[in-house]
């Protein structure tokens, strides 16, 4: 079975200054990753996926991720945050299902210091 | 599109009573799921559906949990009798089969008393 980790609960960064959000995945092959966003109050929004192909995925909102097969990560990026990126953010995995039984992460939220 | 349409967007209850929370899916998706969120153990995925048969409901707590979907643009999710543990916020998702993308309505928030 998928599982994933995201080791950071809580991330504070400066508006302007880059963020970098970590997840860690455990699947036997192949997986389907994807990173979500959640604002307070709101379900959760699709900010990128990767399926296969280009290991560096762009997404909404200035956001990239990288897939990396060797450290089984696939980490969240965005070289200058705005206050607007303040929200929880959550990494999910995929099997061979794909979305069918997604594995989410425990989210980390992000603050941001103006 | 409306998007995934959910109902209630809060619901507070009384220990004992029957809560129903009603998802309409994004028109033309036959994949639908239904999502608990709580601090403790994050986004557990509790059922779905594909075309409107269910497929796999390993994640439903107990069987004071049921969620049936009569037709392709509407599921509903009981719980009876509701209990303090149950106030989470529940979301439901859908997709097209081999879309792999699933889109979230904006949740019931649940709140047992």
């Amino acid at each position: 079975a998928q599982s994933v980790t995201q080791p950071d609960i809580h991330i504070t960064v400066s508006e302007g200054a880059s963020l970098e959000l970590r997840c860690n995945y455990s699947y036997g092959a192949t997986p389907y990753l994807f990173w979500y966003v959640q604002s307070p109050g709101q379900g959760l929004q699709l900010l990128l996926k990767y399926f296969s192909g280009d290991t560096l995925v762009q997404g909404i909102k200035g956001f990239e991720a990288e897939f990396k097969r060797s450290q089984s990560s696939f980490n969240l990026r965005k070289p200058s945050v705005h206050w607007s990126d303040a929200a929880e953010y959550f990494c999910a995995v995929g099997g061979i299902q794909g979305a069918q039984k997604l594995v989410f992460g425990q989210g980390t939220r992000l603050t941001i210091n103006p | 599109d409306a998007g995934v349409i959910q109902s209630p967007r809060h619901e507070v209850t009384e220990m004992g009573q029957e809560v129903t929370l009603r998802c309409k899916p994004i028109s033309g998706h036959n994949s639908l799921f239904w999502y608990r969120q709580t601090m403790m153990r994050g986004l557990e995925l509790l059922i779905y559906f594909n075309n409107n048969v269910p497929i796999d409901d390993s994640g439903m707590p107990e069987d004071r949990f049921s969620a049936k979907m009569p037709n392709a643009s509407f599921s509903t999710l009981k719980i009876q009798p509701s209990e303090p543990r149950d106030s989470a916020v529940y979301f439901c998702a859908s997709t097209q089969t081999g879309a792999n993308v699933l889109t979230f309505g904006a949740g019931s928030r649940l709140t047992v008393l």
